[in-house]
């Protein structure tokens, strides 16, 4: 299994709060994303990144930030937590653009 | 834009073929995957195809691709009670050539029955 770990694995927080979810990889891999799961919309991009310091948007960027300080760390924050962004939340890493292997996830729910 | 479509549910006999069928938009993705996901588990890359061939072969798993009408199948020979899972096809944005970010269908839940 490539080398990701996602922390906390679970966490549950109150509405309004801010929520910082980490990703960390030995793998080197340039590229690193944020997913979140839920029931009847599989997966859906919400950032990912493509070296350090670059960052970019996926389709469900709103009320979610990102930083990238190192190759192996990729943070998701939710500057304040809604009930909306209750979910399952998985990174993912790869060598090139192409396939990517997940994290175990972590499961948020906001109250 | 992209979209990827895939049916929510399959259940087989233990023992039996699964065939696992997707679709796709993008005409010029260049690779297209499957991913596997066990109830409470990460995505598990299980194979991917190259968009220049018709099919792939791997132990059990066969991936048949049918560029002209943008079909994509999975199939499972001798199905086993640990196949049970989420079954996620994949397709890769192509940028100029270059590969871009996954889109991902809803995923086809595979029940097998002992």
């Amino acid at each position: 299994d490539a080398g990701i770990t996602q922390s906390p694995r679970h966490k549950v927080t109150e509405t309004g709060t801010p929520v910082t979810l980490r990703c960390h990889q030995t793998e080197n891999h340039r590229y690193m994303y944020w997913y979140r799961q839920d029931p009847g919309h599989g997966l859906r991009l919400i950032h990912y990144s493509y070296g350090v310091k670059d960052t970019d948007k996926g389709e469900v960027s709103d009320g979610y930030s990102v930083s990238r300080s190192k190759t192996e760390d990729f943070l998701l924050t939710l500057e304040s937590a809604t009930s909306s962004q209750t979910s399952v939340y998985f990174c993912a890493i790869s060598e090139t653009s192409g396939y990517q292997y997940f994290g175990p996830g972590t499961r948020l729910t906001v109250t | 834009g992209e979209d990827v479509e895939q049916s929510l549910f399959l259940s087989v006999r233990e023992g039996d073929s699964s065939v696992i069928n997707c679709t796709y938009t993008d005409s010029s993705s260049t690779y297209l995957y499957w991913y596997k996901q066990e109830p409470g588990a990460g995505l598990q890359l299980l194979t991917y195809i190259f968009s220049n061939m018709d099919m792939k072969q791997d132990q059990r798993l066969t991936v048949l691709l049918n560029k002209k009408d943008k079909h994509l199948s999975l199939r499972i020979a001798d199905t086993q009670t640990g196949d049970s899972a989420i079954y996620f096809c994949a397709e890769s944005e192509n940028y100029g050539g270059s590969q871009g970010n996954l889109i991902f269908g809803k995923g086809t839940k595979l029940s097998v029955k002992p």
